[in-house]
């Protein structure tokens, strides 16, 4: 069983359009992340959930939204697609402990192209 | 907060040669450091971490990292890579509170030449 899991992997889509990008862990974790990775592989973290509760909200437009149903999933929502929405998004679970370790656990990525 | 700097974008190097990829970071505070790697088209995948102790680390196929405290460095070195280690390398640091302060670097893409 794959421990976190992504739909879909590739998504090609128009500007303007509204779409979803589905991650669910099977690790029983407590967190979940949002991270989008640019054409030059830089990583930056857009969002994360603790208990369905949002613990981090980077600076990202307003037009992403996060939805955490329960501390398994974690969906990402993108209203009026632009250009420079084109990225590979990757969903990321970790125990939360306080004193954690700071050990992430990714999927395979979800690659979203934006004509 | 912390940041991690990867001094090198690309290392091509020789089947069965040696390999360093840098790592430097910055923190006012201790830290937790991390490799993580990323196979083309995959997620990333944890290497190795260093949290306390011996302050050489290593992973189950071969590479290994030092925590240098004094120069703020956490080097990934492999003495003999193969074609199957071609992949880009991430450098990461976190605070002590863990996987919420996590700050990658930028990345490091190592390409084993036959």
């Amino acid at each position: 069983d794959t421990a976190v899991s992504q739909t879909p992997k590739y998504l090609v889509t128009q500007m303007g359009n509204d779409k979803s990008i589905k991650c669910e862990q099977n690790l029983g974790h407590d967190t979940m992340y949002w991270y989008k990775q640019d054409s030059k592989k830089f990583l930056k973290i857009m969002f994360s959930y603790n208990n369905k509760e949002l613990i981090i909200n980077e600076t990202v437009p307003n037009r992403f939204s996060p939805k955490s149903p329960d501390k398994a999933h974690l969906n990402l929502h993108i209203n009026s697609l632009e250009l420079g929405d084109s990225a590979v998004y990757f969903c990321a679970s970790s125990r939360w402990t306080g004193g954690g370790t700071g050990e992430l656990f990714f999927g395979e990525g979800s690659r979203l192209t934006v004509l | 907060a912390q940041s991690v700097t990867q001094l090198d974008s690309q290392v091509p190097v020789f089947e069965e040669a040696p390999v360093e990829l840098r790592c430097n970071y910055s923190s006012s505070v201790s830290v937790y450091l991390f490799w993580y790697v990323q196979y083309p088209n995959q997620g990333l995948q944890l290497l190795l971490k260093y949290l306390s102790g011996s302050t050489l680390v290593e992973s189950i196929n071969g590479f290994e990292a030092e925590f240098n405290k004094s120069q703020t460095s956490f080097h990934l070195r492999k003495p003999s890579v193969h074609i199957s280690d071609t992949a880009e390398y991430f450098c990461a640091v976190s605070d002590l509170t863990g996987a919420n302060n996590l700050f990658f670097g930028t990345g490091t893409r190592l390409t084993v030449i036959p």
